[in-house]
């Protein structure tokens, strides 16, 4: 098990705040993913970091942004938050030695009203 | 483009039947296939992936898929059904054109166990 955190685990924001989901993952993960999960939907790739910078990107609009530290943690920002913002919001890294596979966090439940 | 086609989004079996769960890919480039459970309010769980190695894929649990070509299927499989096994089911294939292995997802399907 390879222990991707996420904090918090649930979060309430009104329309028009802006939001900072964080995600930990081990040494030697040097890619980070993050995902939306809408309720009943499979997740859908935001944008990818890898050795901190962005390495891939969704069908997302830029107020979604992303930064990814020198320690294996990561952010996700959501700025000028919209009710279809609200899901489950996943991270997921992968190891050096096997970068196919991703290893999920239990996720953030954002709730936008 | 990559993508996957779950078919079925419920599932209902008894407790001790066979689990058939049905995913079609599409893919440019041969694929790499991942099949992923969530429990209610978890994160994914890796059961499987497929990566051009053997066809039969053995995962935990007792699941196994079989990558078909001929069919573009990924089909999750377990002999005897067990009432752990209610969940979530995601196939997944990798985005390996771009080099940013992201995944695409399936809409998932709704596994129940009748006792």
């Amino acid at each position: 098990e390879t222990g991707v955190t996420q904090s918090p685990t649930h979060l309430i924001k009104t329309r028009g705040q802006q939001v900072t989901l964080r995600c930990s993952s081990q040494s030697g993960h040097n890619t980070v993913s993050w995902y939306q999960q809408a309720l009943g939907q499979g997740p859908q790739f935001i944008f990818q970091y890898y050795r901190e910078e962005e390495n891939g990107r969704g069908n997302f609009p830029p107020r979604f942004s992303g930064l990814q530290f020198p320690n294996y943690s990561s952010e996700l920002n959501v700025n000028a938050l919209e009710l279809d913002d609200s899901a489950l919001y996943l991270c997921a890294s992968s190891l050096v030695s096997d970068t196919d596979t991703q290893y999920f966090g239990p996720g953030t439940r954002l709730t936008v009203l | 483009a990559q993508s996957v086609t779950q078919l079925g989004s419920h599932v209902s079996v008894s407790e001790g039947a066979l689990v058939l769960l049905r995913c079609n890919y599409s893919s440019s480039v041969p694929p790499y296939l991942f099949w992923y459970v969530q429990y209610p309010n978890q994160g994914l769980q890796l059961l499987l992936k497929y990566t051009s190695a053997a066809t039969l894929v053995k995962g935990i649990n007792g699941f196994e898929a079989e990558f078909k070509k001929s069919e573009t299927s990924f089909h999750l499989t377990k002999p005897s059904a067990h009432m752990s096994d209610a969940a979530e089911y995601f196939c997944a294939v990798s985005d390996r054109q771009t080099g940013a292995n992201n995944l695409f997802f399936g809409t998932g399907t709704r596994l129940t166990v009748i006792p």
